[in-house]
């Protein structure tokens, strides 16, 4: 099983950019998971998806980021425009089931450096 | 709301010594515990976990049990190896939670020398 993917793994970019963060869950999983990393504010969830929908967008932190799921196998999270303070490392995360202990599995992350 | 508060690293560790790595939580009823892993350069990895209280996780020679009364799920490991350098995160489920709405301690980094 190939796991989680994201991609870019890398990503640096200028203030005022717009930024795409993909990421492709494990096939058969029904539900995914936006994480934020950073030095001051640790390990947050963004948003939860679960069959394609969005159930919980509570930790997206301004209207300038967005992400959406088409379809079960393909999720997008945007953000425009950049700003310094996104820097950060953006993990997916995708389980089988919407369970409150279904594991988690993650991908390794993309770096994001915005300039 | 709920809260993890895990001991600040770095942690230091010779091989074959005894690790733990503190863990207390904050939360209504019973939420479930987790330790997740992080290696160099990759995601997160679940260790263990446990759900209701008094249970103990146990993988690849690393423990926790879920104590109530000191709402506590210290991490320990009898031998550690260099191999088990990584950071460790303690993290919980809130029990009125419908979903694996993960909330996370700070992360503890943990490095064993030869």
């Amino acid at each position: 099983d190939a796991g989680v993917i994201q991609s870019p793994r890398h990503e640096v970019t200028e203030m005022g950019q717009e930024v795409t963060l993909r990421c492709k869950p494990i096939s058969g999983h029904n539900s995914l998971f936006w994480y934020r990393q950073t030095m001051m504010r640790g390990l947050e969830l963004l948003i939860y998806f679960n069959n394609n929908v969005p159930i919980d967008d509570s930790g997206m932190p301004e209207d300038r980021f967005s992400a959406k799921m088409p379809n079960a196998s393909f999720s997008t999270l945007k953000i425009q425009p950049s700003e310094p303070r996104d820097s950060a490392v953006y993990f997916c995360a995708s389980s089988q089931d919407s369970g409150r202990t279904d594991t988690q599995y993650f991908g390794p992350g993309t770096r994001l450096t915005v300039l | 709301g709920n809260s993890v508060t895990q001991m600040e690293g770095p942690v230091t560790l010779s091989e074959e010594a005894f690790l733990t790595i503190n863990c207390t939580y904050t939360a209504t009823g019973y939420p479930s515990l987790f330790w997740y892993v992080q290696y160099p350069g990759e995601g997160l990895q679940l260790l263990l976990k446990a759900t209701k209280a008094d249970d103990k996780g146990s993988n690849k020679g690393f423990e926790a049990t879920y104590r109530k009364e000191t709402t506590s799920f210290h991490l320990e490991k009898g031998s550690v190896q260099v191999s088990d350098s990584a950071v460790y995160f303690c993290a919980l489920i809130g029990a009125g939670t419908s979903y694996g709405k993960l909330t996370f301690g700070q992360g503890t980094i943990l490095t064993v020398h030869p």
